[in-house]
């Protein structure tokens, strides 16, 4: 069974909509993650969660907002779509306790903007 | 500031031929470092990992790879290259806990028949 479930695989988009990525986690993880891949340039951090709460932000736009409604949850909410947002969203989850740092990724959710 | 640089966009093996793949990075404190695979059209699975210790890590599928500081490199090796081997490989330095990953651009492995 997954462990980390992103919905949904495909998103299709026109520039300027709005689209929220959905993330589950059942590894019973306290920290969740979101990185970017695309073309152009390589992973790319985008944010981490520790308990909920948003422990770092590297995205400088604020057209991504995370949502965390459950501690196994983090979606990420995108408006104002461009092309350039055209990418591969992954989520991760890892556990926060010394001696763990390794995290897992889930499946991805792959965005074209049109 | 963290980097990871992977020198090799692309590296072509023959089946059964040893492997390795570079990966050098640059960080001030002490560095915890991962090597993923990506299949296609898949997510990022975790190849193997170092913390501390032993400076040579085993990893799932044959896969080792060598921490050596003095040369800031942990590069992965395999003895023995399989078809199924074929992906895109991610090394990534992390500071620890809770913080986000940086990575190299990746190496497409590419094995011939």
């Amino acid at each position: 069974d997954p462990k980390i479930i992103q919905k949904p695989k495909y998103l299709v988009a026109v520039t300027g909509s709005e689209k929220i990525l959905i993330c589950e986690q059942y590894l019973g993880h306290n920290a969740m993650y979101w990185y970017r891949q695309s073309a152009k340039k390589p992973l790319e951090f985008m944010f981490s969660y520790s308990y909920q709460k948003l422990m770092d932000n590297q995205t400088a736009s604020s057209r991504f907002q995370p949502q965390s409604s459950k501690k196994n949850h983090l979606d990420l909410q995108i408006t104002a779509l461009k092309p350039d947002d055209s990418a591969t969203y992954f989520c991760a989850s890892s556990q926060e306790r010394l001696g763990e740092y390794e995290q897992y990724f889930g499946p991805g959710t792959r965005l074209t903007v049109l | 500031a963290q980097s990871v640089t992977q020198p090799d966009a692309r590296v072509t093996v023959s089946e059964g031929a040893s492997l390795q793949l570079r990966c050098k990075y640059s960080y001030s404190g002490t560095p915890y470092l991962f090597w993923y695979v990506q299949y296609p059209r898949q997510g990022l699975q975790l190849l193997l990992k170092y913390y501390s210790g032993d400076p040579v890590v085993q990893g799932v599928n044959g896969f080792e790879a060598e921490f050596i500081k003095s040369n800031s490199s942990f590069h992965l090796r395999k003895a023995s290259v399989h078809w199924s081997d074929s992906a895109v490989y991610f090394c990534a330095v992390s500071a620890g806990s809770n913080y986000q990953l940086i990575w190299g651009s990746g190496t497409k492995l590419i094995i011939k028949p």
